[in-house]
């Protein structure tokens, strides 16, 4: 049962331009949500979170939006740059448990 | 460094043998989780202990799965009888008890099992 789900495997986006990571989840008792980074040959990297209570959250260049009625968060990069090229996971926490989707690998061309 | 730290970093070993693989969390982390990612996929919860206690085990976790955090500290991972679909990155992750901790991973410990 996937609880949670990134849809677009890939994505390519010209430097300086905003990059778009889509995430959608079914379980509606995520108290809150995270997206992470992963290069080739490492971990997970946590990147940004938001709280189930909020709609949007901001560090840098990185926002994170919330739309609890669709049951869909996205993560916004501006402006995008080449070392943003990585593989990124959205993840849901409920339950002591956190849940994962199947990521989606953003290549940034320079 | 004061990472979460997975050793080994990779291992091979036949099928039919057991493995052993070792976390170190981040040391003020009283929650440690174990996960699996295989290519294309996102990490698969197995296991995390809350303290020295294991709290919750997948139902995905096969009886030739052990984990151990015999003093709330490190955690090791055992898979006995080594099989061709166990071969897959294992990830160790610590976090804070409590809401909107986020999990911090290492690196870790990718397996072949030929």
């Amino acid at each position: 049962d996937q609880q949670v789900k990134q849809n677009s495997p890939s994505l390519s986006v010209q430097e300086g331009r905003i990059s778009i990571l889509n995430c959608d989840y079914t379980n509606s008792m995520f108290d809150y949500f995270l997206w992470y980074k992963k290069y080739p040959a490492e971990g997970p990297t946590f990147l940004i979170s938001i709280s189930s209570i909020k709609d949007k959250n901001e560090d840098g260049r990185f926002t994170v939006f919330l739309n609890k009625s669709a049951k869909h968060l996205s993560l916004h990069i501006v402006p995008s740059q080449p070392g943003d090229s990585a593989v990124y996971f959205c993840a849901g926490f409920t339950g002591n448990q956190f849940y994962f989707g199947t990521g989606t690998s953003l290549t940034v061309i320079p | 460094d004061t990472g979460v730290s997975q050793d080994p970093r990779h291992k091979i070993t036949k099928r039919g043998q057991n493995v052993t693989f070792r976390c170190d969390p981040i040391s003020e982390h009283n929650r440690l989780y174990w996960y699996r990612q295989t290519l294309g996929q996102g990490p698969e919860f197995l296991t995390y202990f809350q303290n020295e206690a294991q709290l919750e085990k997948s139902r995905l976790l096969s009886d030739r799965f052990s984990a151990e955090r015999p003093k709330g500290s490190f955690s090791t991972l055992e898979i006995q009888r080594t099989e061709q679909g166990d071969s897959a990155m294992y990830l160790c992750a610590s976090s804070f008890q409590g809401s909107n901790s986020p999990l911090h991973f290492g690196n870790g410990t990718r397996l072949t099992v030929t």
